[in-house]
């Protein structure tokens, strides 16, 4: 099982809500990361967690909050967003942070904020 | 600037066509990923390069990673309609092992 899991598909938000992405894999992988992808733009990364630490956050926006409640979990916790905020949101796994291992990518979700 | 860079930036081929895409980095690489992204989807992991000289194939698709470890290139021989989309370069750069970053991409369109 190679699979890394995004919930929702499709996400819709006023810019008052606050809604959570989910990110699941049971790869055994101790690193996940969160990645925003604008149209026609590669991605690039927000947060890296290692075994359920954060470790890197690339300067985001505290509008942005993400989660490891363990191993195979990885939240991103979206409060007051404003509509540039509209982006396909990725998560992705590796075995470890060490970048010798390859990562494993989510579908993403895909955010619209009104 | 950005630290990778990709050409070509865009690629329409015959079907059965080879062809050749490009990654190349101004500084050494510790790590060199290629991945695969049809339009709105997640990214399909193709290939991960570590050594200079290093050679890697899955199918009909081909790898290289220079000798000095700052240009790649990727090569799909007698491509096919399933080959098109988005194809990324990832790498990870020797000052920051752990944090991959992308290249902008490569469109591939392939004509039946």
């Amino acid at each position: 099982d190679t699979e890394v899991t995004q919930t929702p598909k499709h996400l819709v938000m006023g810019m008052t809500n606050k809604k959570s992405l989910k990110c699941e894999q049971h790869m055994g992988h101790r690193a996940m990361y969160w990645y925003k992808q604008k149209a026609k733009k590669p991605p690039e990364l927000m947060f890296v967690y290692s075994y359920e630490k954060l470790s890197i956050n690339e300067s985001v926006p505290s509008r942005f909050s993400p989660e490891c409640p363990n191993s195979s979990l990885l939240n991103l916790h979206l409060h007051a967003l404003q509509p540039e905020d509209s982006a396909l949101y990725l998560c992705a796994s590796s075995q470890y942070r060490d970048s010798n291992t390859e990562a494993f990518f989510g579908q993403g979700t895909r955010l619209t904020v009104v | 600037s950005q630290e990778l860079e990709q050409s070509p930036q865009s690629l329409i081929v015959q079907e059965g066509k080879n062809l050749t895409i490009n990654c190349t980095s101004s500084k050494t690489l510790y790590g060199l990923y290629w991945y695969k992204q049809k339009y709105g989807e997640g990214l399909i992991f193709l290939m991960m390069l570590q050594k200079g000289g290093e050679e890697k194939s899955h199918e009909k698709i081909t790898a290289k990673l220079d000798e000095k470890k700052q240009q790649s290139s990727l090569h799909i021989t007698a491509s096919q309609p399933s080959h098109a989309g988005i194809y990324l370069c990832g790498a990870a750069m020797k000052t920051s092992y752990d944090k991959v970053i992308f290249g902008p991409g490569t469109s591939l369109s392939v004509i039946p």
